[in-house]
């Protein structure tokens, strides 16, 4: 049973187009959150979403927008694509614990290709 | 800002050997993890490191953290072909995950 999943695995799109990335957790989480792995690996946090706050980073375009339609979904929506946004994009879970393991659970990931 | 550097990038060793992977970051913090990434594929939660001195093993994988010197490191002890992976260090500077910054990764190829 996967813990943290993604649709689509592979995305590829047009630029300008719309397109949006399904996520969903089954492992009772507080928090979801939007990565994004460029060609070089590195890793970035786009958003965290919890309990309908959502904190965003600053860095990302808002182009970008995430939806939490409940608790354990947390979609990425992206509007007017450019050929920068290709990536990796991961979802991932964690459940938060003052002073406690907040290690998070990562999705399979979702490569975006925009042409 | 909170940087992460993690050294060696790349590593290439043969199996049988020992290595250790080093990760250095700019800023307090008393809580670090370390994740494997398989080419192609997701992140997988390797170890929580959550105060000074602490020291955890899964396997030929041993991870520690110094809060102190900011520096944890991932000691490879008797490198097997299914290690070859990229292995990340995040550090966390806040009370919840979004403020987990993630070291540029290891490329990490254990060869015969």
């Amino acid at each position: 049973d996967t813990a943290v999943s993604q649709t689509p695995k592979y995305l590829v799109t047009q630029m300008g187009n719309d397109k949006s990335i399904k996520c969903e957790q089954n492992l009772g989480h507080d928090t979801m959150y939007w990565y994004k792995q460029d060609s070089k690996k590195f890793l970035k946090i786009m958003f965290s979403y919890n309990n309908k706050e959502l904190i965003i980073n600053e860095t990302v375009p808002n182009r970008f927008s995430p939806k939490s339609p409940d608790k354990a979904h947390l979609n990425l929506h992206i509007n007017s694509l450019e050929l920068g946004d290709s990536a990796v994009y991961f979802c991932a879970s964690s459940q938060d614990e003052t002073g406690g393991d907040t290690e998070a659970f990562f999705g399979q990931g979702t490569r975006l290709t925009v042409v | 800002e909170l940087k992460v550097e993690q050294n060696p990038l790349f590593l290439s060793m043969q199996e049988g050997k020992n290595y250790t992977i080093y990760c250095n970051y700019s800023t307090t913090s008393d809580r670090l993890y370390w994740y494997r990434q398989d080419p192609g594929k997701s992140l997988e939660s390797l170890f929580v490191l959550l105060s000074n001195g602490a020291v955890k093993q899964e396997g030929r994988l041993m991870a520690s953290l110094d809060t102190k010197a900011r520096l944890s490191t991932l000691h490879i002890t008797a490198a097997v072909h299914d290690l070859s992976a990229t292995y990340f260090c995040a550090v966390d500077i806040g009370t919840s995950y979004d403020k987990v910054i993630f070291g540029p990764g290891t490329s990490l190829s254990v060869i015969p």
